[in-house]
């Protein structure tokens, strides 16, 4: 059974602040992983897509990085600002790549402090 | 382009009520999936939709039953509503290719049963 697990759970930083998410999952057997930003009450924003065969994806100051081998992703935000606070949830497409199936992690709640 | 749609975005319905929830996909994708999002988790799946046909069914009971039409819109049911079924339910399309697809969402509907 594919289970997703993000740590931190939470995390508070200052503005300017360099900061990686962590992502680790347990069955290698995925077809791409996907990063999502969620504000409070709304729906999820897709920010990284990597799929199996990749090693890592770069959206202005986003990057994501993925090791099937291990289990692991991170997502590394550069020079944080207020306006990332939000929870950043990691998801594994899990079964058949024709389909749409993707396996949650409980999500990293972010707070950047001006 | 308009991106994934749900309606409604907010409704409250009262214990052992029927309720119907409503997705349209971006123009072009005709994977539809459900998610149920329940408050400090992660979105858990309910059900996959690819070409009218269910592909992907999660761990649910039979109260929650979906249907994909002809234009790949997309219904979720839920009868006999109960305490626990309040959450965040949520729609994403994808156009499925090979290697993966990038799922894209909708800003939910809110269910609250009371």
């Amino acid at each position: 059974k594919q289970e997703v697990t993000q740590i931190p759970a939470a995390l508070s930083v200052p503005e300017g602040e360099n900061l990686v998410l962590n992502c680790s999952f347990t069955d290698s057997a995925i077809y791409n992983l996907q990063w999502f930003r969620q504000d409070p009450g709304k729906g999820l924003t897709s920010l990284l897509l990597i799929q199996s065969s990749q090693r890592e994806q770069t959206s202005g100051r986003l990057n994501a990085s993925l090791d099937k081998s291990s289990g692991r992703s991170t997502l590394y935000i550069a020079a944080s600002q207020p306006g990332d606070s939000a929870t950043y949830l990691c998801a594994v497409g899990h079964g058949s790549s024709n389909t749409g199936k993707l396996i949650f992690g409980q999500g990293t709640t972010l707070q950047v402090k001006p | 382009d308009a991106g994934v749609t749900q309606s409604p975005t907010h409704l409250i319905k009262t214990r052992g009520q029927h309720v119907t929830l409503r997705c349209s996909p971006i123009s072009g994708h005709k994977s539809v999936s459900w998610y149920q999002q329940v408050l400090g988790q992660g979105p858990q799946f309910i059900f996959q939709y690819y070409e009218k046909e269910e592909r992907g069914r999660g761990n649910f009971p039979d109260r929650f039953s979906a249907r994909q039409f002809p234009n790949y819109s997309s219904e979720l049911n839920v009868n006999a509503l109960l305490l626990g079924d309040s959450a965040l339910y949520l729609c994403a399309s994808s156009l499925p290719r090979t290697g993966g697809t990038e799922a894209f969402f909708g800003q939910g509907t809110r269910l609250t049963v009371v």
